[in-house]
């Protein structure tokens, strides 16, 4: 049961374009959603988050909209650099006795110079 | 300030033998996570311990698999048995567990059984 799902594997973005990172979730009681970038070696750094009673989210470059109706959100990169190649992750908290964060599968981003 | 550390970076083992993975939590973190991922794979919950409560085991895929926390501090995950399928990275991470708060990961051990 994937409760958070990135359906795009890989993405490829020329440097200063936009990059658009898709997420999709089933569970309608997530109140909370982040997203975290992943190097190679290192564990996964935290980089933006959004309320669900948000449906945008903004810091620097780094913007995170939520859909709430279509359960989706995207985090946009705008201008995109090649600093920002990394693998995403979304993930959203499910209060379950416990704080129990869901993780989706990753989207690798490589920026193009 | 320091970071969530783990040890060893990577470990080669051989099938059968048993490994313990450690972590070290950001000081002051009562939340401290086990996560692996495998190739290819998302993140996939293991366990995680909160203050002095009962871990949240629910993310074990079998019973070699087990973790300590002592003293609130740092825990241990240990794999019994080793077999091929648990060759992944192991991720710790830990939090405030403040409603929502992010979790902080250290660069996770590298397992690889033979």
């Amino acid at each position: 049961d994937q409760q958070v799902k990135q359906n795009s594997p890989s993405l490829s973005v020329q440097e200063g374009r936009i990059s658009i990172l898709n997420c999709d979730y089933t569970n309608s009681m997530f109140d909370y959603f982040l997203w975290y970038k992943k190097y190679p070696a290192e564990g996964p750094t935290f980089l933006i988050s959004i309320s669900s009673i948000k449906d945008k989210n903004e810091d620097g470059r780094f913007t995170v909209f939520l859909n709430k109706s279509a359960k989706h959100l995207s985090l946009h990169i705008v201008p995109s650099q090649p600093g920002d190649s990394a693998v995403y992750f979304c993930a959203a908290p499910v209060l379950s006795g416990t704080y129990k964060y869901i993780f989706g599968t990753g989207t690798r981003l490589k920026v193009l110079a | 300030g320091a970071g969530v550390s783990q040890s060893p970076s990577n470990k080669v083992t051989e099938k059968g033998k048993d490994v313990e993975l450690r972590c070290d939590p950001i000081s002051g973190h009562t939340a401290l996570y086990w996560y692996r991922q495998s190739l290819g794979q998302g993140l996939e919950f293991l366990i995680y311990f909160q203050g002095n409560s009962a871990p949240d085991k629910s993310g074990l895929p079998s019973d070699r698999f087990s973790a300590e926390r002592t003293g609130g501090s740092v825990s241990t995950l240990t794999i019994q048995r080793t077999q091929q399928e648990d060759s992944a990275v192991y991720l710790c991470a830990s939090s405030t567990q403040r409603g929502g708060s992010p979790l902080h990961f250290g660069n996770g051990t590298r397992l690889t059984v033979t």
